[in-house]
Order: structure tokens, then C-alpha cells, then sequence
């Protein structure tokens, strides 16, 4: 079976300052990762993924995460933030070996981007 | 491409009442996944279709359903509605394994 824990249900930061987000996962098998971004009354916009090959892993709106086996983690970072991305944010795992396409996502954690 | 659609947009049912919503997925796509969001339970899977078939179901009761047309759109029916079902129904579509789902903007279910 697979987890997922996101540490932080709100992290509030000033405009233009950078910010991580902690996801750990917990899995017997491999797994592809994921990150998804929630804005106020819409569905989920994938942000970035992790599949094979390098860690670092770039995404849209200035977003990257890195993966890091050794520690089950695939935290999200921005250098520098803007108000508009004040959402809710989830990282999400998918197992590999039984080819499906199910998510298993963490509890999210708000992002509140002050002035 | 059209992105994932769901209708409707907000529902409102009362208890013991049975609802159904419907998902059409991006052109091309053959999965369709099936997830309830609440504010305390966060994003629950609850099933996955795959070329008319459930390829995967999570831990809801059997008041929970769905089925895929062979155009991939799916449905999903949930039947003697309780005020907790009360959420939002989000659907995904995928193209193949490990794209994510591409996230419709959801139906937004009250149960009274």
C-alpha cells in the first residue's frame, strides 16, 4: 500500500520570497509522483511529475521538485513567490507496477501568499 | 483539446435520493478515474475505468458506481444519498500510465 504525508497544512509567506513544500510517501513498490495545484472552486492542475531519470524536476509557473529516494521525499519549491500562487497544493503518488492510473494523494497544504 | 468536462456543476439532493453526474474525458483518452474531496477526508479514490471496464475501485460502499460508455464518457451514480456524501466529485482522465490526470473542474454535491 502506498501513503503519502504532507507535514504542513498552511504555509503563509510574504510575496516574492521562496517556499518549500515537504511531501513524504510511503510505498513498497515504485511509484511516479506527482504535484498538483488547486485554485478556489477548480479541479486540480498538474504542476509537475516525477517518472525516471534526473531528480530535479521542472514544472509550469516557476514550480520544481526534487526527488530523493534515499529519503522517500519530492518536496516543491518556488524561488520566488506571487500572490497569484495562493491555491492548495497536493503531491500524489501512483504505483508503477500495476499500470494504473490511480492517485493517492496527501492532505494538501494551503499556500498563502501575502503582500 | 477540450479539456475534462463534468456535469453538473452543483447539485443539490436530499437524503435517500439517488444521484448520477457525468464525465467526459479529453479526446483520446480511455481512463476515467472517479475521486471524492471533503474537507475532512481530503481526495479519496473511489474507482477507475479503462475501456469500459472498472480497472480499480477503492473503499466506498457498494451505494457508489459507475460505468464507462464506449466513447470513454463515464458516469457515476450514487444511490440512498447520506448527508455525509455531501462533497466535491472531481474526475480525471489519463492518456497512459504515469501522465497524471488531467482534472475536470468537478460536481459539487449537497446532500440535505
Amino acid at each position: 500500500a502506498q501513503s503519502v504525508t504532507q507535514l504542513d497544512s498552511q504555509v503563509p509567506v510574504f510575496e516574492e520570497a521562496p517556499v518549500e513544500l515537504r511531501c513524504n510517501y510511503s510505498s513498497s513498490v515504485s511509484v511516479y509522483l506527482f504535484w498538483y495545484v488547486q485554485y478556489p472552486n477548480q479541479g486540480l492542475q498538474l504542476l509537475l511529475k516525477y517518472l525516471s531519470g534526473s531528480t530535479l524536476v521542472k514544472g509550469i509557473n516557476g514550480f520544481e521538485a526534487e526527488f530523493n529516494k534515499s529519503q522517500t521525499s519530492f518536496h516543491l519549491r518556488k524561488p520566488s513567490v506571487h500572490i497569484s500562487d495562493t491555491a492548495e497544493y497536493f503531491c500524489a503518488v501512483t504505483p508503477i507496477a500495476d499500470s494504473s492510473y490511480k492517485l493517492i494523494f496527501g492532505s494538501g497544504t494551503r499556500l498563502l501568499v501575502r503582500p | 483539446k477540450a479539456g475534462v468536462t463534468q456535469t453538473p456543476r452543483y447539485l443539490i439532493k436530499t437524503r435517500g435520493q439517488q444521484v448520477t453526474l457525468s464525465c467526459s474525458p479529453i479526446s483520446g483518452h480511455r481512463s476515467v478515474s472517479w475521486y471524492q474531496q471533503t474537507p475532512g477526508q481530503g481526495l479519496q479514490f473511489l474507482f477507475e475505468y479503462f475501456s469500459e471496464t472498472q480497472r480499480n475501485k477503492g473503499n466506498f460502499p457498494g451505494r457508489f458506481s459507475g460505468r464507462q460508455f464506449s466513447n470513454s464518457r463515464s458516469e457515476m451514480n450514487v444511490s440512498t444519498l447520506e448527508l455525509g456524501d455531501s462533497a466535491l466529485y472531481l474526475c480525471a482522465s489519463s492518456s497512459e500510465t504515469g501522465a497524471g490526470g488531467y482534472f475536470g473542474p468537478g460536481t459539487r454535491l449537497t446532500v440535505t
